[in-house]
């Protein structure tokens, strides 16, 4: 079966760095999503990685192995609207998104 | 950047009565949207992928008789709830792929519909 798995919570402090981590088995890979949900919202694209690497994009990176099946999303200087869950979603061989079931960061002043 | 509207934000209706929710792409044509359902602090669970002018394809377990989609135009697709039941209560939100997005089959959501069924 296809599987995504992240961690539950995490809880981190104001201004600090933190590494949500995802490990996934897919039949197939065509790419690794992150979004970012704030509660009773929609999802919002935060990055995208098809090749082994970091992206970084502002304050926020992205880390692929594809021959691990990882990923990390990693978060610096953490401010309070960073509070949110963290999906991360794989594109399998027939192109079909594959959510995990999201990581709640708690961020504390 | 590509804009998805749903409407309502959130609705409550009573047991045995349909509900229709819209998502619209509001500034791109969107040949394939998608419907998810997103129970408390559980992850998006995808229902249905549907294509303009054809029917939608279920995911196993979506009852296709009880979760009507309709995708009739490039900018609009409805989904309805039919003989809604208190286990139907959910945030339903909508997806829309982007072909020319800046990454391949990236999806962008609409802002979800709250369903509450009494």
């Amino acid at each position: 079966g296809q599987n995504i798995d992240q961690p539950t919570e995490m809880t981190a402090t104001e201004g600090a760095i933190v590494q949500i981590n995802c490990t996934y088995q897919t039949s197939g890979f065509n790419g690794l999503f992150w979004y970012q949900q704030h509660a009773g919202e929609a999802p919002t694209f935060l990055s995208y990685n098809v090749l082994d690497g970091l992206e970084e994009k502002g304050r926020f990176s992205s880390f692929l192995s594809r021959s691990k099946g990882y990923s990390y999303l990693l978060l610096k200087e953490l401010q309070m609207k960073d509070s949110a869950s963290y999906l991360c979603a794989v594109m399998d061989s027939n192109y079909q998104l594959i959510w995990g079931a999201g990581t709640k960061l708690i961020i504390k002043p | 950047g590509a804009v998805v509207s749903q409407h309502p934000s959130w609705v409550i209706c009573k047991s045995g009565t349909s509900v229709k929710i819209e998502c619209r792409s509001l500034d791109f044509q969107a040949t394939t949207m998608f419907w998810y359902r997103q129970f408390p602090k559980q992850s998006l669970m995808l229902m249905a992928t549907s294509n303009e002018g054809s029917k939608a394809t279920y995911e196993q377990g979506v009852e296709k008789d009880k979760f009507l989609i309709n995708h009739a135009s490039l900018t609009l697709s409805t989904l309805t709830v039919t003989s809604a039941h208190p286990e139907d209560s959910s945030f339903y939100i909508c997806s829309a792929r982007v072909l020319q997005a800046a990454h391949p089959y990236e999806q962008y959501f609409g802002p979800g519909t709250r369903l509450t069924v009494t």
